[in-house]
C-alpha cells in the first residue's frame, strides 16, 4: 500500500537553529498538509498546500515557518529559528482529491529543541 | 468553532471483550469523520472514514457509526486483542474545507 514517508524520524536541534523536515507524499496525490502534536496534546493543523501554493494556514504557522515542494516529489517544512515550544511530533499528510476523501499520514518526525 | 471530544480518555479491558469508543463534535456541519490509530511515538494510521451521508463503515473487527445530527460517532471493536492496544483518535472535517479537527484520543489497553 502506498505510504507517505517522512525523514528524519527524530531530530534534535538547538534553540535558534533552522530545521527542515522532509516528506515524500504518495505519488499521485495533489493535496499536502502538515500537522503537529505536542506531547500529550491534540493533533493540530499547520498548513495545507495545493497547486504549488499555500491554500490555508493556522495561527501557529507564522513567519518562522515555510513550506516548499522543491522538485515535484518532496514536500518540506522549514522552521527558521526554532524555539523550545516547537518541540513536537510533526506529521505530513497527503490526499488525492482533497480532504473530503480522507488523508494518508506519514509516521512523523519527532523534533526536540534543546 | 468545531470541538471534538473523546470519552473515555483511557480504557483497559481484558482480551476478547467487545468495546465502544465515543467521539462527539459540537458542529454537525461536517464533510466526514475519520478514525485513526496511533501507536506510542508513531504516526497516524487511518482506520475508517465515514462520509457525512453515511451512517456506518466496517473493516474487519471494527465498525464506526456516525450520527451527524446529534454530533456523535462510535468506534466498536469486536473481540479485542492485545495488538489493539493503542490510542484511537477521532477527527472531523468541517464543511467549508477547513482542516481536520482532532479529538485528544482514547488510550486503549487490552490485557492478555
Amino acid at each position: 500500500e502506498p505510504e507517505v514517508t517522512q525523514t528524519p524520524s527524530h531530530q534534535v536541534t538547538q534553540m535558534g537553529q533552522e530545521v527542515i523536515l522532509r516528506c515524500v507524499p504518495i505519488s499521485n496525490h495533489l493535496y499536502f498538509y502538515w500537522y503537529r502534536q505536542i506531547l500529550g496534546q491534540k493533533v493540530e493543523f499547520l498548513v495545507s498546500f495545493y497547486n504549488n501554493e499555500i491554500s490555508e494556514k493556522s495561527e501557529i504557522f507564522d513567519d518562522q515557518f515555510s513550506v516548499e515542494r522543491p522538485d515535484g516529489s518532496n514536500f518540506t517544512l522549514k522552521i527558521r529559528s526554532t524555539k523550545l515550544e516547537d518541540s513536537a511530533m510533526y506529521f505530513c499528510a497527503s490526499s488525492h482529491k482533497g480532504a473530503w476523501y480522507g488523508y494518508t499520514f506519514g509516521s512523523g518526525t519527532r523534533l526536540t529543541v534543546v | 468553532k468545531q470541538e471534538v471530544t473523546q470519552i473515555p480518555a483511557a480504557l483497559s479491558v481484558p482480551e476478547g471483550e467487545n468495546l465502544v469508543l465515543n467521539c462527539s463534535f459540537t458542529d454537525s456541519a461536517i464533510y466526514n469523520l475519520q478514525w485513526f490509530r496511533q501507536d506510542p511515538g508513531k504516526g497516524l494510521t487511518s482506520l475508517l472514514l465515514i462520509q457525512s451521508s453515511q451512517r456506518e463503515q466496517t473493516s474487519g473487527r471494527l465498525n464506526a457509526s456516525l450520527d451527524k445530527s446529534s454530533g456523535r460517532s462510535t468506534l466498536y471493536i469486536a473481540a479485542s486483542q492485545p495488538g489493539d492496544s493503542a490510542t484511537y483518535l477521532c477527527a472531523v472535517l468541517p464543511s467549508g474545507n477547513t482542516p481536520l479537527v482532532f479529538g485528544k484520543g482514547t488510550r486503549l489497553s487490552v490485557i492478555a
